[in-house]
C-alpha cells in the first residue's frame, strides 16, 4: 500500500531533550517536506525536500534540522525543543514539487501530535 | 510572497444545503497551482483537487464543485446537498513555480460543520 509514515505518532518531552520526528514514504518520490499544525494558523511549512542531499527552508524552520539521506526518508529533528514546538507536524510527499505541475499532489502521513513541556 | 485566505473560519449547515468554500490568492508567478484538501475530525489530510493556472475552466467531481477565476484570484469550493459525512476542515493551498516553486502555502483552513 502507498503510503506516508510517520513515528512516534504521539509524544510528549521536556523542554530541552532533543528528539527525531521519522517520515518514510514508499512511493519512490523525489520531493518531501514537513508542516506544522497549528489551531488558527492552517499548516505551514517548515522544510522540504527536492531529492536526496537537497534540502531547503520553508516559512517556519526555525527550531529545526533535516537531513535526506536517502530517498524515502525525511526526518525532523529537533536540536532542543521549547514549548512554542508543541504542535501537529505532517510530514508529505510528491513525485513532483508543488509548482511544477505532473504529479505534484501531496501525499500526508498521518501526523505527529507533539507536546513540550 | 505568496498568500491564501479563506475568506470563512467557520460555515455550519444543515445536511441537504448547498455551501461554498470561498478561496482567494495572491502570488506574483504567471504559472501557479492551486489545491484544496480536507482534513476530516480523524486528522488525516485527503488530497481533493488540483488545478493549475492556465486551465479556468470548472470542475465537478460527483457532489463536488470548484470554481477558478483569475480575474478575481479566486478558486471556491462547493459542495451540493452536503451530508454529514462532509464535516471536516478545509484547506485551499497554493504553490508558484518562480522562486517559491518548491513552497506550499496554505490558507488557514474553513471548519465545515454540516448537521443532521
Amino acid at each position: 500500500e502507498a503510503q506516508v509514515t510517520q513515528n512516534p505518532r504521539y509524544l510528549i518531552t521536556v523542554t530541552g531533550k532533543k528528539l527525531t520526528v521519522t517520515c518514510s514514504q514508499n512511493m519512490n518520490h523525489e520531493y518531501m517536506s514537513w508542516y506544522r499544525q497549528d489551531p488558527g494558523l492552517g499548516l505551514r511549512q517548515i522544510y522540504y525536500s527536492m531529492n536526496v542531499e537537497v534540502t531547503d527552508k520553508g516559512d517556519v524552520p526555525e527550531g529545526y534540522k533535516v537531513s535526506r539521506k536517502e530517498k524515502r526518508n525525511f526526518p525532523l529533528i529537533l536540536e532542543s525543543p521549547s514549548p512554542n514546538q508543541t504542535s501537529l507536524y505532517f510530514c508529505a510527499s510528491s513525485l513532483d514539487p508543488p509548482g511544477a505541475g505532473g504529479y505534484n499532489e501531496q501525499f500526508f502521513g498521518p501526523g505527529t501530535r507533539l507536546t513540550v513541556l | 510572497a505568496q498568500k491564501v485566505t479563506q475568506v470563512q473560519t467557520e460555515i455550519s449547515v444543515v445536511e441537504k444545503e448547498d455551501v461554498t468554500l470561498d478561496c482567494v490568492y495572491e502570488t506574483r508567478d504567471t504559472t501557479y497551482y492551486l489545491f484544496w484538501y480536507k482534513q476530516p475530525p480523524s486528522g488525516e489530510l485527503v488530497f481533493l483537487i488540483r488545478r493549475n493556472s492556465f486551465d479556468e475552466q470548472n470542475e465537478i467531481s460527483g457532489r463536488y464543485s470548484w470554481n477558478f477565476q483569475k480575474s478575481t484570484s479566486s478558486f471556491n469550493f462547493t459542495i451540493t446537498a452536503s451530508q454529514v459525512v462532509d464535516s471536516a476542515v478545509y484547506f485551499c493551498a497554493l504553490s508558484g513555480n518562480g522562486g517559491s516553486n518548491y513552497k506550499l502555502t496554505f490558507g488557514k483552513g474553513t471548519l465545515l460543520t454540516v448537521n443532521p
